[in-house]
């Protein structure tokens, strides 16, 4: 059974610094784009980044370009997400989500930034 | 980017009663590689999204024959034949062809009338 469990939300004070982890089973990580998307409170969904099957290449939404990082290892069975310079803004749900075309989607984790 | 605008964003539906909701694109969604990269989600009260349909009309394993997705180019439609009280959510539909971006529509909220 295909499994993502999300972890590492919590509150944040703006400007402030986040991991998120996501910790896959089930399927063979490696062979697949993973993905970030996110769901501010009662919004809908909107995409962070992705990265490629063997993490070299990686994508961003203009709203979180040279603040986020995603990286992933392949060894671990593991994507992350580093979110530093926090604003008010990304307050969201944090989903992964696994390609083929989001076919997989973890339970999300709430990241809350507030001073 | 992509603009995906989905109608209606709110759908009151009798159970037992059809549904469809539309998604439209603001450029054809038509891969150089032939494919049309555009799924429809479903997200329940509470919980994660999930995948029901796959480029346009591939339904997903384990969603029942009552969800259907059609449409080609910049049109597109989620129908659901007859509404179960298990379907009662929000929908979205999301392009894959022009990324990134990846885009979402605003969602659809299907409620009970």
């Amino acid at each position: 059974e295909v499994q993502l469990v999300d972890s590492g939300g919590g509150l944040v004070q703006p400007g402030g610094s986040l991991r998120l982890s996501c910790a896959a089973s089930g399927f063979t990580f490696s062979d697949h784009q993973m993905n970030w998307v996110r769901q501010a409170p009662g919004e809908g969904l909107e995409w962070v980044s992705s990265i490629s099957r063997s993490g070299d290449t990686m994508y961003y939404a203009d709203s979180v370009k040279g603040r986020f990082s995603i990286f992933r290892d392949n060894a671990k069975n593991s994507l992350y997400l580093q979110m530093n310079s926090l604003r008010a803004e990304d307050t969201a749900v944090y989903y992964c989500a696994g390609s083929p075309w989001y076919a997989y989607w973890g339970q999300g984790t709430l990241v809350t930034v507030s001073s | 980017d992509v603009v995906m605008t989905q109608s209606p964003l709110s759908l009151p539906v009798t159970l037992g009663q059809p549904a469809s909701i539309s998604c439209r694109s603001s450029q054809s969604l038509v891969h150089s590689d032939g494919s049309t990269y555009l799924h429809w989600f479903q997200q329940r009260p509470g919980q994660s999204p999930r995948r029901l349909i796959y480029k346009v009309s591939n339904r997903d394993s384990g969603v029942p024959d009552r969800f259907s997705g059609s449409g080609s180019g910049t049109d597109f439609t989620l129908k659901i034949s007859r509404v179960e009280a298990e379907d009662l959510g929000v929908y979205y539909c999301m392009q894959g062809t022009h990324w990134p971006p990846y885009t979402f529509g605003q969602g659809t909220k299907l409620e009970i009338k």
